[in-house]
């Protein structure tokens, strides 16, 4: 089944204590990204990637890192996580871009950081 | 960075009704998509249109790309309560999507 894997998918953290997302997809895809949804201001992206070890910032990309040694996967690395960071994150990817193709999202990611 | 508006932002409506949603930009997108979001799920795409006054109909769904292809609309005929969820557009760029703040529809049965 093709699809966009996610872990966690529900975490509480503490101010300062790195973390990693990750995410994973199974179907090939070149493209993927990373957004954050909060209320109010809708889903935005973090950071994505055109391919293997090619990434670029989106609209919020300050306190995220990501990587994509592997075109499979591409996690999302917060160093020092902060409240305001406190979000639902979701990956996605993509064949090849974004014009005409279809984007999987994964479920989601629910971080509190405390 | 490209802004998308989306309105109404909350709509309630009963069972059999029509509605229409719409989202607007002052800037020009290659494409533009809408999607369906359930709660603890993520966007599903519903469609994609890149040419300027394309109409797509998905079931009772419509959907049209404006002439200038900086806004577009969807329009459910007959509403459904499993139309109930968060619809939002997305502006597509060659590797950046900008998403409008979503619409969240009710259907009352």
């Amino acid at each position: 089944e093709a699809q966009v894997t996610q872990n966690p998918r529900y975490l509480i953290t503490v101010t300062g204590k790195k973390l990693t997302v990750t995410c994973s997809q199974n179907m090939n895809h070149e493209y993927m990204s990373w957004y954050r949804q909060d209320p109010g201001l809708g889903l935005r992206q973090i950071y994505y990637s055109m391919n293997v070890e090619v990434t670029d910032k989106g609209d919020v990309p300050e306190g995220y890192k990501v990587s994509r040694k592997e075109k499979r996967n591409f996690p999302l690395i917060l160093e020092s996580p902060s409240p305001n960071q406190t979000s639902l994150y979701f990956c996605a990817s993509s064949p090849d871009g974004l014009s005409g193709n279809t984007i999987y999202f994964g479920e989601g990611s629910w971080l509190t950081v405390v | 960075t490209q802004l998308l508006e989306q309105s109404p932002q909350f709509l309630s409506i009963q069972e059999g009704e029509n509605l229409t949603v719409y989202c607007n930009s002052s800037s020009v997108f290659s494409s533009l998509q809408w999607y369906r979001q359930e709660p603890g799920e993520g966007p599903v795409l519903l469609v994609t249109v890149v040419t300027g006054g394309e109409v797509k109909k998905l079931k009772r769904l419509t959907f049209q790309f404006g002439d200038a292809r900086k806004d577009s609309s969807l329009h459910i005929t007959a509403a459904q309560p499993g139309d109930t969820g968060l619809y939002l557009c997305a502006g597509a760029g060659s590797y950046q999507l900008t998403f409008g703040k979503g619409t969240k529809l009710s259907v009352i049965p």
